[in-house]
């Protein structure tokens, strides 16, 4: 079964600097790959998806997400964490073939942006 | 461009006692699935609905169970709830099958059980 690995339930950053959001996929074919964010109280939002069209993916708020097949990781980052950063990320799997549209999804990484 | 909406934002109950969540997709997108979000358990697949089929089931228990109707709205039942049931379950939609089209989620239902 496929699954994803979120290493580090809690970052904590500084605002203005460098987010990074570690995400490793086990899939013996590249999967397709999705970042979340999740506000207090509020169910979740689609930051980026990897669907091999690209390596390197951006996505909404200064997000991106480099695919590295070699490593099997699909690393959340962004240059300068604003506050609002703040809340609670998650990575996900699904299927390439089979399974259908099903998510699987890491334990989360709950990013805190200190002043 | 209306979100997913759920309904009820929350929801208490009794063990024994049945549930029922409703979840309405966006406009145009025919598949509909459910997660619950456990404390310490994280976010698990429950169920996928496309044109009214179920098409996948997490592995869950029986008296979980659900259904879409023609508009693609859909709901989930839960019968003889227990307390370990108590966690916040999400809907989410998307257009189908094809191409993994991303999820859209609503803010969940939150369940809880006393």
């Amino acid at each position: 079964a496929q699954s994803v690995t979120q290493l580090g339930s809690h970052v904590s950053v500084s605002e203005g600097a460098l987010v990074l959001l570690r995400c490793n996929y086990s899939s013996s074919v590249p999967p397709y790959l999705f970042w979340y964010v999740q506000y207090p109280n509020q169910g979740l939002q689609l930051l980026l998806k990897y669907t091999s069209a690209a390596t390197l993916v951006k996505g909404i708020n200064g997000f991106e997400a480099e695919f590295k097949k070699s490593e099997t990781s699909f690393h959340l980052t962004k240059p300068s964490a604003h506050m609002s950063d703040a809340a609670e990320y998650f990575c996900a799997v699904s299927p390439f073939t089979g399974g259908g549209n099903k998510l699987t999804f890491g334990t989360g990484t709950q990013l805190k942006v200190e002043l | 461009e209306a979100g997913v909406t759920q309904s009820p934002t929350h929801l208490i109950k009794t063990r024994g006692q049945q549930a029922t969540l409703r979840c309405s997709p966006i406009s145009g997108h025919t598949s509909v699935y459910w997660y619950q979000q456990a404390l310490g358990l994280g976010l698990q697949f429950l169920l996928w609905y496309d044109e009214g089929e179920e098409r996948n089931r997490g592995n869950f228990p029986p008296r979980f169970s659900g259904r879409q109707f023609p508009n693609y709205s859909s709901e989930l039942n839960v019968n003889a709830l227990e307390l370990e049931d108590s966690a916040l379950y999400l809907c989410a939609s998307s257009l189908g099958q094809g191409d993994h089209q991303p999820q859209h989620f609503g803010d969940g239902t939150r369940l809880s059980i006393l």
